[in-house]
């Protein structure tokens, strides 16, 4: 059964601080890592990954996958109450269609 | 610039009511997906299209029906609801390349009494 899970669940910190969000997973078929924010309503594309160590970053946020070990981290640093969300990864696979395993989620906060 | 639009964005049936959430998307994507959200399980796929007329069942099909007549629209059916469906719904749609991310609506919130 294919699985991604993410760690922490939720995690509060300070403005300005730096985060470090978890997934693993453990599929048939990997084609792709993808990070995704979900505020309010739909979740919004944040970076997809296929290589093993090479680093996408778009401003404050990056992203790694280490394919090997088979898990993926999203660091944001000099958190902002903007970046307060539910952190969604997915695991894309192949079966007839790209389809994506979600894990649970980790639902950042951020404090003024 | 629409994107990926869901109607409605609210609902609430009786049990044993059936109803139709429709998904249109702007984008001339050849794939969608239907995905429910409840809390602490993240998304699940529930049925999805690689293309007009074509469908297929994804990871928890029961209690749901698909339709996908024209390229821009894909609609998701309950023919008796239950308890069980009352969830968040999301529609995504895609490129048909692996490369590509799904892109996603603001969701149909759906309960069932």
């Amino acid at each position: 059964e294919d699985k991604v899970v993410q760690s922490p669940l939720s995690l509060v910190v300070h403005e300005g601080d730096t985060v470090t969000l978890n997934c693993s997973y453990e599929v048939t078929n990997f084609r792709s890592l993808l990070w995704y924010k979900q505020e309010k309503k739909a979740p919004t594309f944040l970076f997809m990954l296929t290589s093993s160590g090479i680093e996408k970053k778009s401003g404050r946020l990056s992203s790694i996958l280490d394919k090997k070990e088979l898990f993926s981290i999203l660091n944001i640093t000099a958190t902002q109450t903007g970046d307060s969300a539910v952190y969604l990864c997915a695991v894309g696979i192949i079966q007839g269609a790209q389809k994506l395993v979600f894990g649970q989620g980790t639902r950042l906060t951020i404090n003024p | 610039n629409a994107g990926v639009t869901q109607t409605p964005k609210f609902r609430v049936l009786k049990t044993g009511q059936s109803m139709t959430l429709l998904c249109a998307q702007d984008m001339n994507h050849e794939y969608m997906y239907w995905y429910r959200q409840d809390p602490g399980m993240g998304l699940r796929l529930i049925h999805y299209s690689v293309g007009e007329g074509t469908t297929a069942k994804g990871e928890v099909p029961d209690g749901y029906n698909v339709s996908r007549l024209k390229k821009q629209n894909f609609l998701l059916g309950l023919e008796s609801a239950a308890p069980s469906q009352t969830s968040v719904y999301f529609c995504a749609s895609s490129l048909p390349y692996s490369n590509q991310p799904q892109h996603f609506g603001d969701g149909t919130r759906l309960s069932i009494l």
